[in-house]
């Protein structure tokens, strides 16, 4: 079973920038999220679909933070502008359902604002 | 607020001891419970989960887990470590509530086992 796809693995760029991540979740996994993880902590939720709806987008910073998932498929995650602080590893995952099942994750974007 | 408590930054073990790595929550509610472990420059992998029935669950690569309701802790256990064991280890909380699966993730515990 092929896991979770995503790309690039490393994006450096200037501060005010945009950049956009890519992520494929496993097949047939309806739920899929996005993590930001910045160095030294754990991380924590930006945005959660269910097939191709928002169910929970409460911490993405909307002034600049974008997300889709067209054909409750794939899912781009979008920053524009970026800042400093917007440097970190941003991880998607996908499970089964929502509740009770564990979530699988890819490998991640390291994203570098410089 | 719901959080997620790892108290040690690191854990230091001999090869062949046991291992425990330690996870507090405070959360209102039944929580479902998980461990996820991550190496360098890999994502998050899924080591167990407690959502409901016998306390001590068992995972992958022979760790296992205690929820202990009373003291809100789950701690991750291995009878005997593997230097191969080495990485960052994540505590996490889900509080089933509607649709959501939300994560609420400690800040992490890194283990090392020394030969």
């Amino acid at each position: 079973e092929a896991g979770v796809a995503q790309s690039p693995r490393y994006k450096i760029i200037e501060k005010r920038q945009s950049v956009a991540f890519w992520c494929n979740p496993i097949s047939g996994h309806a739920t899929l999220y996005w993590y930001q993880q910045i160095l030294g902590q754990g991380p924590k939720l930006l945005i959660q679909f269910q097939n191709n709806g928002v169910v929970d987008d409460s911490q993405l910073p909307k002034d600049r933070f974008s997300a889709e998932r067209l054909k409750g498929v794939d899912s781009t995650l979008k920053i524009q502008p970026a800042k400093l602080e917007d440097s970190a590893v941003y991880l998607c995952a996908s499970s089964k359902r929502a509740r009770d099942t564990e979530a699988f994750f890819g490998q991640g974007t390291r994203l570098t604002v410089v | 607020a719901q959080s997620v408590a790892q108290p040690e930054d690191q854990v230091n073990v001999a090869e062949g001891n046991p291992l425990t790595v330690k996870c507090t929550y405070s959360v209102s509610g039944n929580p479902y419970l998980f461990w996820y472990v991550q190496y360098p420059n890999r994502g998050l992998q899924f080591l167990l989960k407690y959502i409901t029935g016998d306390n001590l669950v068992k995972g992958s690569y022979g760790f296992e887990a205690e929820f202990n309701k009373s003291q809100t802790s789950f701690h991750l256990k291995k009878p005997s470590a593997l230097v191969s064991d080495s990485a960052l280890y994540f505590c996490a909380v889900r509080v089933p509530f509607g649709n959501t699966g939300k994560l609420i993730f400690g800040q992490g515990t890194t283990l090392q086992v020394k030969p």
